[in-house]
C-alpha cells in the first residue's frame, strides 16, 4: 500500500471549511483514497472514499488531484464536534470480496475553534 | 442498530493472568479484525478474520490469539498478559471486497499492571 503523508495538526474556524491535505505521491493505478476520523477516546469512523474522482456525501467532500498524487478532504462547515483525528489511508481493496486490514498512520489532529 | 459491541470497556489485569475480549456484529458482515492503539499512535492490526471460519495475522499478532466463533463474533485471547499489552483495544467489522468502510466498537482500555 501507498505511503501517505499529512501534517501533525490544523486548526480551523468554527463554520468554516476544513480542508484537510494528504500527500500520496506513490500511489498506484488501482490503489483507493480512503478517509477516516477518529473523534477523541472513541473507535475511528468512515468518512468517505474515492479513486479518482471528486466524491461528495453527507458528511465530507474529497478532491482528488489530476495525477493523483494528493487529496483533500473537505469539511464545508465545521463544527465543534469535527474536532478529531483524521486518518488518509491508500490501499488496494481486496479482491473477490477478501479483506486483509486498514493501515492506520498518525494522522491529522483536526482543532475546531469557537 | 447496535453495531459492533465490545465487552468488556474497561479491565485491569495482573501480569500472566489470561483474559478474553469479546466482539459481536450485527450488520451481517463478513470480516472482522482486531486493532490495538497505543497512547499518541495510530492503530494496530493484530489478527483479521477475512470471512467466517479463516483468520490471519496482522502487523503485530504475538502475544494474542483470535477465534472467529461464527459470523457475529470474534474474540481476542490474551494467555499471559504483560504490561506491553497494556492498550486500547478496537474491534471492527466490514463487508470485505471493493467498499471497505469499516465499523468500529467503542474500544475496551486494558492495563497490566
Amino acid at each position: 500500500d501507498a505511503k501517505t503523508t499529512q501534517p501533525t495538526s490544523m486548526d480551523c474556524a468554527e463554520g468554516r471549511a476544513a480542508n484537510l491535505p494528504c500527500n500520496h505521491s506513490t500511489i498506484s493505478g488501482n490503489e483507493y483514497v480512503y478517509w477516516y476520523r477518529q473523534i477523541h477516546s472513541q473507535g475511528p469512523q468512515y468518512i468517505i472514499h474515492g479513486l479518482k474522482n471528486n466524491e461528495t456525501n453527507e458528511m465530507a467532500s474529497l478532491i482528488i488531484t489530476e495525477d493523483r498524487k494528493s487529496s483533500t478532504l473537505i469539511l464545508p462547515h465545521a463544527t465543534l464536534r469535527d474536532t478529531a483525528v483524521y486518518y488518509c489511508i491508500v490501499r488496494v481493496p481486496p479482491s473477490g470480496g477478501g479483506a486483509d486490514g486498514l493501515t492506520f498512520g498518525k494522522g491529522t489532529h483536526l482543532i475546531i475553534q469557537p | 442498530n447496535a453495531g459492533v459491541t465490545q465487552t468488556p470497556k474497561f479491565q485491569v489485569l495482573k501480569t500472566g493472568q489470561s483474559m478474553t475480549l469479546q466482539c459481536a456484529q450485527d450488520m451481517n458482515h463478513n470480516s472482522m479484525y482486531w486493532y490495538r492503539q497505543d497512547p499518541g499512535m495510530g492503530l494496530r492490526l493484530i489478527y483479521y478474520s477475512a470471512s467466517e471460519g479463516t483468520t490471519d495475522k496482522g502487523e503485530v499478532p504475538n502475544g494474542y490469539n483470535v477465534s472467529r466463533l461464527n459470523k457475529r463474533e470474534f474474540s481476542l485471547r490474551l494467555e499471559s498478559a504483560a504490561p506491553s499489552q497494556t492498550s486500547v483495544y478496537f474491534c471492527a467489522s466490514s463487508f470485505g471486497g471493493l467498499f471497505n468502510g469499516y465499523t468500529f466498537g467503542s474500544g475496551t482500555r486494558l492495563t497490566v499492571v
